[in-house]
């Protein structure tokens, strides 16, 4: 059983559009959340931190649900350069610290 | 940019070879981690260094090893390289002991075993 499970989409939206994308986790003893971005042949780079409480950047809000053990990503108003695979992420912090990250999502945003 | 740095860019091993890349951690970082990316897949973790000791470590078998300086610059090495090996190795740094555990990736080191 993977650790961290992600729909691979891919996701095509119009400009604009409100886009969600959910990732479940397996292990409950998990601490940390995140969601990165990735674009073609580059690394991944940070989106945003999710925590218990929910948070919000500008057009993006990330949620948390422990209980069901699922992050979600919303990408509001998308933008052509919103085009990228979104990857969540999950820490782990015994035994050792681990990071498990899903295969990601691939979204293209179409004008 | 994060201000983590890798090399090399680019690497051409053969299978049997060993290979050691290279990671600089952003400035203020104490830690750094390891990944390994195959195409279409997202990163695989390898290890995590922390004051210069294995601090986590994920499927990967002994073959995979590393080394982490006193200025929290890392080296991942790897034995006996296979062709499955080929893929774009990531390091990231972060910094330990903070309540959100953020990483910060560096460009990568793409290795083809042939």
């Amino acid at each position: 059983r993977k650790e961290v499970e992600q729909d691979p989409g891919p996701f095509n939206v119009p400009e604009g559009a409100t886009v969600a994308f959910n990732c479940t986790y397996s292990n409950s003893a998990s601490q940390s959340f995140f969601w990165y971005r990735q674009d073609c042949r580059k690394e991944p780079k940070l989106l945003m931190s999710v925590y218990s409480s929910g948070n919000e950047d500008g057009r993006f809000t990330a949620q948390l649900n422990r209980a069901s053990q699922y992050i979600s990503l919303l990408i509001r108003d998308s933008k052509l350069s919103d085009s990228a695979t979104y990857l969540c992420v999950v820490n782990i912090g015994f035994p050792g610290n681990q990071f498990y990250f899903g295969t990601g999502t691939s979204l293209t945003v179409i004008p | 940019e994060t201000g983590v740095t890798q090399s090399p860019t680019h690497l051409i091993k053969t299978r049997g070879q060993q290979v050691t890349l290279r990671c600089s951690s952003q400035s203020g970082h104490n830690t750094v981690s390891w990944y390994q990316q195959a195409l279409g897949q997202g990163p695989q973790f390898i290890f995590q260094y922390y004051r210069e000791e294995e601090n986590g470590r994920g499927n990967f078998p002994p073959r995979f090893s590393g080394l982490q300086f006193p200025n929290y610059s890392s080296e991942l090495n790897v034995n006996a390289l296979e062709l499955d090996d080929s893929a774009l190795y990531l390091c990231a740094s972060s910094l330990y002991g903070t309540a959100i555990y953020e990483q910060y990736f560096g460009p990568g080191t793409r290795l083809t075993v042939t």
